[in-house]
């Protein structure tokens, strides 16, 4: 079956713009969550949505938002870009109450801020 | 909130030596998982250990949950170059949320 897809892969975008980052989970996977990756923090929550709701979120400002669809492809969007928001942004997508498969990660959409 | 701890940051074996890493949460966690990030890849699940004082293997490697479910290592016997990678815990908490650790990179020198 197919993985958990993430768009774009690569993205260069200038201070003070918006940017939305896409993700589809496997097939039957209900929640996704949001990773920010970077060298000097590791993996960083930022938020997971079950059934097109919010249920974690992590501790980043109100500049980074997402949002799920009925179909459970989420996207998120980072509004008023900074520098420090270049990173590897990830998402996993998992089924709730089977952890013993864990999380399957996407590929990853690296930002880069100019 | 919840933090996950891990060391070391950074290790360099010989091929064949065998290979530690330790996670330490501040809080009690449901469950720990393992995943493996290959350098240029994105993380993969290895385990996931539910019962204090678990002890899992696979192959090569023994993964165990500490007693008091806040602390989990994750040991290699003798490492191959294929073993080369950032091994990361991470912690499930009451909420669900999947608390990262900081990563051990593991090096091999042929």
């Amino acid at each position: 079956k197919a993985g958990v897809t993430q768009t774009p892969r690569y993205l260069i975008k200038t201070r003070g713009q918006q940017v939305t980052l896409s993700c589809s989970p496997i097939s039957g996977h209900r929640s996704v969550s949001w990773y920010q990756q970077t060298p000097g923090q590791g993996l960083q929550f930022l938020f997971e949505y079950f059934s097109e709701t919010q249920r974690n979120k992590g501790n980043f400002p109100g500049r980074f938002s997402g949002r799920q669809f009925s179909n459970s492809r989420s996207e998120m969007n980072v509004s008023t870009l900074e520098l420090g928001d270049s990173a590897l942004y990830l998402c996993a997508s998992s089924i709730p109450g089977q952890e013993d498969y864990g999380y399957t990660f996407g590929s990853g959409t690296r930002l880069t801020v100019v | 909130g919840q933090q996950v701890m891990q060391i070391p940051q950074y290790q360099h074996v010989q091929e064949g030596e065998d290979f530690t890493t330790y996670c330490n949460s501040s809080t009690t966690l449901s469950n720990i998982q393992w995943y493996k990030q290959r350098p240029g890849g994105h993380p993969v699940f290895l385990i996931q250990l539910v019962k204090s004082g678990e002890v899992k293997k696979q192959k090569r490697l023994t993964f165990q949950f500490g007693e008091a479910k806040k602390n989990s290592s994750l040991h290699i016997t003798a490492t191959q170059t294929t073993d080369v990678g950032t091994y990361f815990c991470a912690g499930l908490d009451g909420n669900e949320k999947l608390t990262f650790g900081t990563g051990t990179r593991l090096t091999i020198i042929p």
